[in-house]
């Protein structure tokens, strides 16, 4: 067990409807990192929060976006779902954003399915 | 820009063989690099990471890899392979300079047959 809690573990919903997923970092974590997994695109890298605020933006799309509250959660928001949305979500976590600590630790990812 | 590739989508071994995953970086500083692994249905765990110290870093279960500046490699070595390693295996170059944000090949499938 990591110490990195994702919900919802399976989601399914429709085209154009909008999903929220919910991370909890492992405690003391101040850094979470948000990737998507698909079978033709790999490990993406979404976004990056350290303590609240964002840190590293990746191949995020505009209808997407997140955020890190005051406890250091974090969600990230899909809306106007299509279907090549569909994929597992990550969620990880690191204590520090400082450099080259680089172990991220994992949660089990969320499953979103659009149909 | 920084960039990872892994040399194989999938690797077949018999259990107590040695395996040898392969990844090339690309990188226009000097990098952090690493190594997770994915069992089916879970999350990604750390395997070992190389940061400017020792090139040859050994991780958990065996493994071990030898970061190569000359060739730009970062390949992982076990030994001897087992049925639980089985999974799939990513190799992974920082993003940016500070550290906070990576980059993962596209991965190798172990499978492992006794």
């Amino acid at each position: 067990d990591s110490g990195v809690t994702q919900t919802p573990k399976h989601l399914i919903t429709a085209t154009g409807q909008r999903v929220t997923l919910r991370c909890s970092p492992r405690s003391g974590d101040l850094s979470v990192y948000w990737y998507q997994q698909s079978l033709d695109q790999g490990l993406q890298f979404l976004i990056q929060y350290y303590n609240g605020e964002e840190r590293a933006k990746g191949n995020i799309l505009e209808r997407f976006s997140a955020q890190q509250f005051p406890d250091l959660h974090s969600e990230l928001n899909l809306s106007s779902l299509e279907l090549g949305d569909s994929a597992l979500y990550f969620c990880a976590s690191s204590f520090q954003g400082p450099p080259r600590s680089g172990e991220l630790f994992f949660g089990e990812g969320s499953r979103l399915t659009v149909l | 820009a920084q960039s990872v590739t892994q040399l194989d989508s999938h690797v077949s071994v018999s259990e107590g063989t040695p395996v040898l995953l392969r990844c090339n970086y690309s990188s226009s500083y000097s990098p952090s690099l690493f190594w997770y692994v994915q069992h089916p249905n879970k999350g990604l765990q750390l395997l070992l990471k190389y940061t400017s110290a020792a090139t040859l870093v050994k991780g958990i279960n065996g493994f071990e890899a030898e970061f190569k500046k000359s060739e730009t490699s970062f390949h992982l070595t076990k030994p001897s392979a087992h049925m639980s390693d089985a999974a799939e295996y990513f190799c992974v170059v920082s993003y940016n300079q500070a550290g906070t944000a990576l980059i993962f090949g596209k991965g190798t499938t172990l499978s492992v047959s006794s």
